[in-house]
Protein backbone atom coordinates (compact mmCIF):
# COMPACT_ATOMS: atom_id res chain seq x y z
CA UNK A 1 0.00 0.00 0.00
CA UNK A 2 1.15 3.54 -0.95
CA UNK A 3 2.64 5.50 2.35
CA UNK A 4 3.67 9.25 1.72
CA UNK A 5 5.47 10.23 4.51
CA UNK A 6 6.38 14.41 5.28
CA UNK A 7 9.06 15.13 7.90
CA UNK A 8 8.89 17.13 9.89
CA UNK A 9 5.59 17.01 11.06
CA UNK A 10 6.14 20.69 12.77
CA UNK A 11 8.47 23.01 11.96
CA UNK A 12 9.09 26.42 14.07
CA UNK A 13 11.41 28.85 12.54
CA UNK A 14 12.75 32.21 12.35
CA UNK A 15 12.17 34.93 10.23
CA UNK A 16 14.63 35.28 7.32
CA UNK A 17 15.88 31.60 8.05
CA UNK A 18 16.03 28.63 5.37
CA UNK A 19 14.56 25.02 5.69
CA UNK A 20 13.34 22.22 3.62
CA UNK A 21 10.66 20.20 4.16
CA UNK A 22 10.85 16.44 3.08
CA UNK A 23 8.38 13.91 1.30
CA UNK A 24 8.73 10.15 0.70
CA UNK A 25 6.63 8.35 -0.82
CA UNK A 26 7.27 4.32 -1.07
CA UNK A 27 5.51 3.35 -4.77
CA UNK A 28 5.85 4.48 -8.33
CA UNK A 29 4.01 7.39 -9.53
CA UNK A 30 4.02 10.09 -12.12
CA UNK A 31 2.92 12.92 -10.45
CA UNK A 32 3.35 14.89 -7.24
CA UNK A 33 1.79 17.96 -5.99
CA UNK A 34 2.05 20.24 -3.01
CA UNK A 35 0.19 22.45 -1.35
CA UNK A 36 -0.48 25.14 1.32
CA UNK A 37 -3.58 25.03 3.57
CA UNK A 38 -4.32 27.99 6.10
CA UNK A 39 -6.39 27.46 8.96
CA UNK A 40 -9.73 26.80 8.37
CA UNK A 41 -9.39 27.18 4.94
CA UNK A 42 -8.77 24.84 2.23
CA UNK A 43 -5.82 23.55 0.48
CA UNK A 44 -4.31 25.84 -2.31
CA UNK A 45 -1.96 24.16 -4.96
CA UNK A 46 1.39 25.57 -4.84
CA UNK A 47 3.58 22.86 -7.89
CA UNK A 48 2.85 20.41 -10.24
CA UNK A 49 5.86 17.88 -10.65
CA UNK A 50 5.61 15.27 -13.77
CA UNK A 51 9.37 14.23 -14.12
CA UNK A 52 12.55 13.15 -12.24
CA UNK A 53 14.74 16.21 -11.57
CA UNK A 54 11.44 18.44 -11.88
CA UNK A 55 12.56 21.52 -10.18
CA UNK A 56 9.41 24.87 -9.64
CA UNK A 57 9.63 27.75 -7.64
CA UNK A 58 7.36 30.44 -6.77
CA UNK A 59 8.53 33.55 -4.62
CA UNK A 60 10.38 32.09 -1.30
CA UNK A 61 9.45 28.37 -2.39
CA UNK A 62 11.11 26.04 -4.33
CA UNK A 63 9.86 22.11 -4.66
CA UNK A 64 12.32 19.22 -6.31
CA UNK A 65 11.54 15.40 -7.23
CA UNK A 66 13.30 12.39 -7.45
CA UNK A 67 11.44 9.72 -8.35
CA UNK A 68 14.65 7.30 -8.62
CA UNK A 69 14.38 8.38 -4.41
CA UNK A 70 10.80 8.75 -3.89
CA UNK A 71 11.72 11.83 -2.49
CA UNK A 72 10.20 15.49 -3.22
CA UNK A 73 11.94 18.89 -0.91
CA UNK A 74 10.16 21.52 -0.23
CA UNK A 75 12.61 24.39 0.35
CA UNK A 76 11.76 27.27 2.83
CA UNK A 77 14.45 30.64 1.66
CA UNK A 78 14.21 33.59 3.91
CA UNK A 79 10.82 32.29 5.77
CA UNK A 80 8.56 35.15 6.48
CA UNK A 81 5.71 35.09 8.84
CA UNK A 82 3.31 35.07 6.16
CA UNK A 83 4.48 31.53 4.78
CA UNK A 84 2.91 29.91 8.23
CA UNK A 85 0.60 27.19 7.61
CA UNK A 86 0.25 23.49 7.15
CA UNK A 87 2.13 22.14 3.79
CA UNK A 88 1.05 18.71 2.41
CA UNK A 89 2.86 17.02 -0.18
CA UNK A 90 0.32 14.31 -2.34
CA UNK A 91 1.48 11.76 -4.66
CA UNK A 92 -1.21 10.44 -7.67
CA UNK A 93 -1.27 6.68 -8.33
CA UNK A 94 -3.81 4.59 -10.35
CA UNK A 95 -4.61 7.93 -12.42
CA UNK A 96 -6.80 9.63 -10.08
CA UNK A 97 -6.45 8.63 -6.50
CA UNK A 98 -4.29 11.40 -5.08
CA UNK A 99 -2.75 10.50 -1.36
CA UNK A 100 -1.41 13.23 0.45
CA UNK A 101 1.04 13.16 3.39
CA UNK A 102 -0.06 13.96 7.02
CA UNK A 103 0.93 17.76 6.38
CA UNK A 104 4.08 19.67 8.16
CA UNK A 105 3.01 22.73 10.09
CA UNK A 106 5.19 25.52 9.88
CA UNK A 107 5.03 28.37 12.13
CA UNK A 108 7.50 31.26 11.10
CA UNK A 109 8.61 33.92 13.99
CA UNK A 110 9.81 37.26 14.16
CA UNK B 1 -16.35 32.09 -11.52
CA UNK B 2 -15.07 32.00 -7.96
CA UNK B 3 -14.22 29.12 -8.14
CA UNK B 4 -15.40 25.42 -5.57
CA UNK B 5 -18.24 25.86 -3.82
CA UNK B 6 -19.40 23.53 -0.97
CA UNK B 7 -22.46 24.42 1.61
CA UNK B 8 -23.10 24.02 4.01
CA UNK B 9 -20.20 25.49 5.69
CA UNK B 10 -20.88 23.81 8.83
CA UNK B 11 -23.14 20.56 9.85
CA UNK B 12 -23.95 19.70 12.89
CA UNK B 13 -26.22 16.95 13.43
CA UNK B 14 -27.16 14.05 16.19
CA UNK B 15 -25.99 10.37 15.59
CA UNK B 16 -28.46 8.04 13.20
CA UNK B 17 -29.20 10.88 11.48
CA UNK B 18 -28.74 11.39 7.66
CA UNK B 19 -26.78 14.54 6.46
CA UNK B 20 -26.31 15.59 2.53
CA UNK B 21 -23.71 18.19 1.12
CA UNK B 22 -23.34 19.70 -1.69
CA UNK B 23 -20.52 20.76 -4.50
CA UNK B 24 -20.45 23.17 -7.02
CA UNK B 25 -17.35 22.51 -8.97
CA UNK B 26 -15.62 25.26 -11.44
CA UNK B 27 -17.42 25.58 -14.57
CA UNK B 28 -16.79 23.29 -17.35
CA UNK B 29 -14.45 21.00 -15.14
CA UNK B 30 -16.04 17.81 -16.05
CA UNK B 31 -13.43 16.12 -12.80
CA UNK B 32 -15.09 16.20 -9.38
CA UNK B 33 -13.57 14.32 -6.30
CA UNK B 34 -14.49 14.09 -2.57
CA UNK B 35 -11.84 13.97 -0.06
CA UNK B 36 -11.87 13.64 3.94
CA UNK B 37 -9.91 15.47 6.67
CA UNK B 38 -9.99 14.68 10.39
CA UNK B 39 -7.73 17.36 12.35
CA UNK B 40 -3.90 17.20 11.67
CA UNK B 41 -4.21 14.57 9.09
CA UNK B 42 -3.95 15.41 5.07
CA UNK B 43 -7.56 14.31 2.91
CA UNK B 44 -8.02 11.28 2.31
CA UNK B 45 -9.42 10.22 -0.90
CA UNK B 46 -13.18 8.80 -1.30
CA UNK B 47 -14.32 8.89 -4.57
CA UNK B 48 -13.94 10.71 -8.12
CA UNK B 49 -16.18 11.58 -10.93
CA UNK B 50 -15.67 12.42 -14.26
CA UNK B 51 -18.58 13.86 -15.88
CA UNK B 52 -21.46 12.19 -14.49
CA UNK B 53 -20.08 9.03 -14.34
CA UNK B 54 -18.43 8.02 -10.35
CA UNK B 55 -15.20 5.98 -11.90
CA UNK B 56 -13.09 5.27 -8.61
CA UNK B 57 -14.50 4.85 -4.90
CA UNK B 58 -12.14 4.49 -1.92
CA UNK B 59 -12.80 1.86 0.19
CA UNK B 60 -12.83 4.14 2.95
CA UNK B 61 -16.33 4.62 1.32
CA UNK B 62 -18.57 2.71 3.48
CA UNK B 63 -22.04 1.20 2.51
CA UNK B 64 -23.82 4.31 4.58
CA UNK B 65 -21.64 6.71 2.23
CA UNK B 66 -23.28 7.80 -1.50
CA UNK B 67 -22.19 10.40 -4.08
CA UNK B 68 -23.69 11.47 -7.03
CA UNK B 69 -23.32 13.98 -9.79
CA UNK B 70 -26.31 13.63 -12.26
CA UNK B 71 -25.92 16.21 -14.80
CA UNK B 72 -22.34 16.16 -14.81
CA UNK B 73 -22.20 19.47 -12.84
CA UNK B 74 -22.78 19.77 -9.21
CA UNK B 75 -22.15 16.71 -6.85
CA UNK B 76 -24.01 15.61 -3.69
CA UNK B 77 -22.49 13.37 -0.74
CA UNK B 78 -24.93 12.02 1.53
CA UNK B 79 -24.27 9.93 4.75
CA UNK B 80 -27.15 7.36 5.81
CA UNK B 81 -27.07 6.88 10.02
CA UNK B 82 -23.87 9.03 10.66
CA UNK B 83 -22.20 7.88 13.30
CA UNK B 84 -19.43 10.10 15.59
CA UNK B 85 -16.41 8.69 13.69
CA UNK B 86 -17.84 10.43 10.31
CA UNK B 87 -17.02 13.72 12.14
CA UNK B 88 -14.03 15.58 9.67
CA UNK B 89 -13.99 18.21 7.12
CA UNK B 90 -15.41 16.81 3.81
CA UNK B 91 -13.78 18.86 0.91
CA UNK B 92 -14.65 18.96 -2.75
CA UNK B 93 -12.24 19.35 -5.87
CA UNK B 94 -12.57 20.14 -9.18
CA UNK B 95 -10.18 20.04 -12.46
CA UNK B 96 -10.51 20.20 -15.86
CA UNK B 97 -8.91 16.99 -16.50
CA UNK B 98 -6.18 18.50 -18.63
CA UNK B 99 -4.06 15.21 -19.00
CA UNK B 100 -0.83 14.82 -16.36
CA UNK B 101 -0.70 18.66 -15.88
CA UNK B 102 -3.89 18.48 -14.16
CA UNK B 103 -4.46 20.44 -11.26
CA UNK B 104 -7.11 20.46 -8.67
CA UNK B 105 -9.04 23.52 -6.93
CA UNK B 106 -10.45 22.68 -3.65
CA UNK B 107 -13.37 24.06 -2.33
CA UNK B 108 -13.71 25.46 1.77
CA UNK B 109 -15.39 22.20 2.46
CA UNK B 110 -18.05 21.09 5.17
CA UNK B 111 -17.56 20.41 8.59
CA UNK B 112 -19.18 17.69 10.09
CA UNK B 113 -19.85 17.44 13.64
CA UNK B 114 -21.90 14.10 14.88
CA UNK B 115 -23.03 14.32 18.30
Amino acid sequence: ELKVEQNPLFLSMQEGKNYTIYCNYSTTSDRLYWYRQDPGKSLESLFVLLSNGAVKQEGRLMASLDTKARLSTLHITAAVHDLSATYFCAVVINNNDMRFGAGTRLTVKP
Amino acid sequence: DTGVSQNPRHKITKRGQNVTFRCDPISEHNRLYWYRQTLGQGPEFLTYFQNEAQLEKSRLLSDRFSAERPKGSFSTLEIQRTEQGDSAMYLCASSAGQGSNEKLFFGSGTQLSVL
